[in-house]
């Protein structure tokens, strides 16, 4: 069964708009944590935010913040005032604590910017 | 330097031949990976090392072989490769405080086409 999904393969978004990029996980685990990460056409893999499973408050980071509904197992991740410069590849991760440090990554979202 | 640094940035390799991609990293991290991404699909897990012991295999085939003389270096040797090996090879470290979400650090990637 698949760990991360990312059910949207594109998405378009206006410059200076907000876009929302889903994301849903499966654990059964208690204890664990998920990220977000950027992939520009260089090949990178940025790291833009995380959201530890008994963190109360969704996490913000800038323009990023995460949507963080645990009972739905969802962690969307939302960028407000869509720059051109995030356009990009963005994936949503897992870290199962109880699995050391891997991330289990999910299939990613590209995401593109209009002027 | 700092960051993680991967060698050679593009690499191209007929079948019969043995080549090697370099890891660096320069963050004391204790935690190297090696993961492969194909197009079209999500990242995948190949090898993690802890404190340079391989704590992970993920059902990769004997064709790649990990080295990871000390924690800031992290070698994959490639042998006899096939077309479908072709792939972005990305090296990550992480170090796991406890106190930190040890998100992953990747370098930019080793681009492989094998012929």
């Amino acid at each position: 069964a698949q760990k991360i999904t990312q059910t949207q393969p594109g998405m378009f978004v206006q410059e200076k708009e907000a876009v929302t990029l889903d994301c849903t996980y499966d654990t059964s685990d208690q204890s664990y944590g998920l990220f977000w990460y950027k992939q520009p056409s260089s090949g990178e893999m940025i790291f833009l935010i995380y959201q530890g499973s008994y963190d109360e408050q969704n996490a913000t980071e800038g323009r990023y913040s995460l949507n963080f509904q645990k009972a739905r197992k969802s962690a969307n991740l939302v960028i407000s005032a869509s720059q051109l410069g995030d356009s990009a590849m963005y994936f949503c991760a897992m870290r199962e604590l109880n699995q050391g440090g891997k991330l289990i990554f999910g299939q990613g979202t590209e995401l593109s910017v209009k002027p | 330097e700092t960051g993680v640094t991967q060698t050679p940035r593009h690499l191209v390799m007929g079948m019969t031949n043995k080549k090697s991609l370099k890891c660096e990293q320069h963050l004391g991290h204790n935690a190297m990976y090696w993961y492969k991404q194909s197009a079209k699909k999500p990242l995948e897990l190949m090898f993690v090392y802890n404190f340079k012991e391989q704590t992970e295999n993920n059902s990769v085939p004997s064709r790649f072989s990990p080295e990871c003389p000390n924690s800031s270096h992290l070698f994959l040797h490639l042998h006899t490769l096939q077309p479908e090996d072709s792939a972005l090879y990305l090296c990550a470290s992480s170090s796991h405080n406890g106190g930190d979400p040890g998100e992953l650090f990747f370098g930019e990637g080793s681009r492989l086409t094998v012929l």
